[in-house]
Formats: structure tokens, sequence, C-alpha cells
């Protein structure tokens, strides 16, 4: 069955110090595994797509990695408007629908 | 360019009630999808829309959840009759490319 796990579930930051957040995932042959923000509120909103292991993305302070098992977002240098909720997804066998993790709630402060 | 758009923001109804979500997908955008997010647990697939035909609908819970596509435009959600457990935030998203979807800001569905 696919599954996605994130680590940790909520994560506490002071602003500049970096860290990681954990997605690993089990299904049969990856087709895309996607980096979501979620502000309370709002909707999910498109972060990056990683296909393939040894993929890197990066956007401002974010840099996601993908291995066969599992991706990694890291976070560099926050700031408390990086505070948010980071959801991991990917596509399910049939391609016709996203498995989401529970998420890492964020918190950075000042 | 605007965005999914999602209507009510919230709706609050008794057991047994029948209510209507609606979502307006981003323009051009032939995939359309909608999920919810009960409290505590994670965002979990309902169904898929390609244009007006339903591509996937396993994720539907049972025959109270009626999934409508006019035109291959916007999509509404019924609910009828409405349970406790349907409770949670219903959200909207399209896209173009398989998987990089553009959600809405969701319905929450208090019943």
């Amino acid at each position: 069955e696919d599954q996605v796990t994130q680590s940790p579930e909520a994560l506490r930051l002071q602003e500049g110090e970096s860290s990681s957040l954990n997605c690993s995932y089990t299904v049969s042959g990856l087709r895309g595994l996607f980096w979501y923000r979620q502000d309370p509120g709002k909707g999910p909103e498109f972060l990056f797509t990683l296909y393939s292991a040894g993929e890197e993305k990066e956007k401002e302070r974010l840099k996601a990695t993908l291995t066969k098992k599992e991706s990694f977002l890291h976070i560099t240098a926050p700031k408390p408007e990086d505070s948010a909720t980071y959801l991991c997804a990917v596509q399910n066998q049939a391609g016709t629908a996203l498995i989401f993790g529970k998420g890492t709630t964020l918190s950075v402060s000042s | 360019e605007a965005g999914v758009t999602q209507f009510p923001s919230h709706s609050v109804i008794e057991k047994g009630q029948t209510v209507t979500l609606r979502c307006d997908p981003i323009s051009g955008h032939d995939n359309l999808y909608w999920y919810r997010r009960v409290m505590g647990k994670e965002i979990k697939f309902l169904l898929h829309f390609v244009k007006e035909s339903k591509q996937d609908e396993s994720g539907m819970p049972n025959n109270r959840f009626l999934a409508e596509r006019t035109g291959g435009t916007y999509s509404t959600l019924k609910v009828q009759p409405a349970e406790l457990e349907d409770s949670g935030v219903y959200f909207c998203a399209s896209s173009q490319v398989w998987g990089e979807a553009f959600f809405g800001q969701g319905t929450r569905l208090t019943v």
C-alpha cells in the first residue's frame, strides 16, 4: 500500500537555525514526489516536484532532495515567515491522486 | 491569473441536511481533484475529473457523496444526507500537469 510518513510532526527553530524535514515513502514505482506549504486557514501551496533519486530543487531558503526511499526538505537560515505546515505527497500508482503525509509544522521564532 | 476558488469558505449544517460545495478551477486546467482533511489526519483523496469525466472516484467515502463537473468547468460536491463524520475541510485542486496541483483555500464543513 502506498504510504507517506513525515517527521518530525512539529519543529521549533530559532531564526537562522538551519534544519531538515524528512519524508519517507512507500510506493510502487515513484511517479513524482511533491512538497507543499500550508498556512493556517489556507490550501496547500505547491513548492517542488522531484521525480528521480538524486534530484534536487531549490527555492529561496528551501532545498528539496530525493533518494529511493525518502525526501528531505532542507531549510537554511529560516525566518519567521517560513513558519507553516510542510506537506509531502506522492502520486498513487494510477497517477490520478496524491497521497499525503500528515505534515510537519514548523515554527520559527525571532 | 485567478487561482482555484471554493465556496462557501465555511458551512455549518445539521445532521441529515444537504450541503453543496463548489469549486472553480484555474481556467484551462483539465484536471480537477477533490480532497478532504478530517481533524488530526492527513489530507485524503476523494476523486479526480479529467474535463467532465470522472477519472478516479476510489476515494469517495460512500454514496452520500456526489460530485459533478459541468461542461468541464466548475465542479460541485454534494453531501446528502450529511453525517457527523463528514465534518472536515474539503479542498479542491486543479492542474495541467499530473501532480502539480494548485489548491483552493478549502471549505470547512461542520456537521
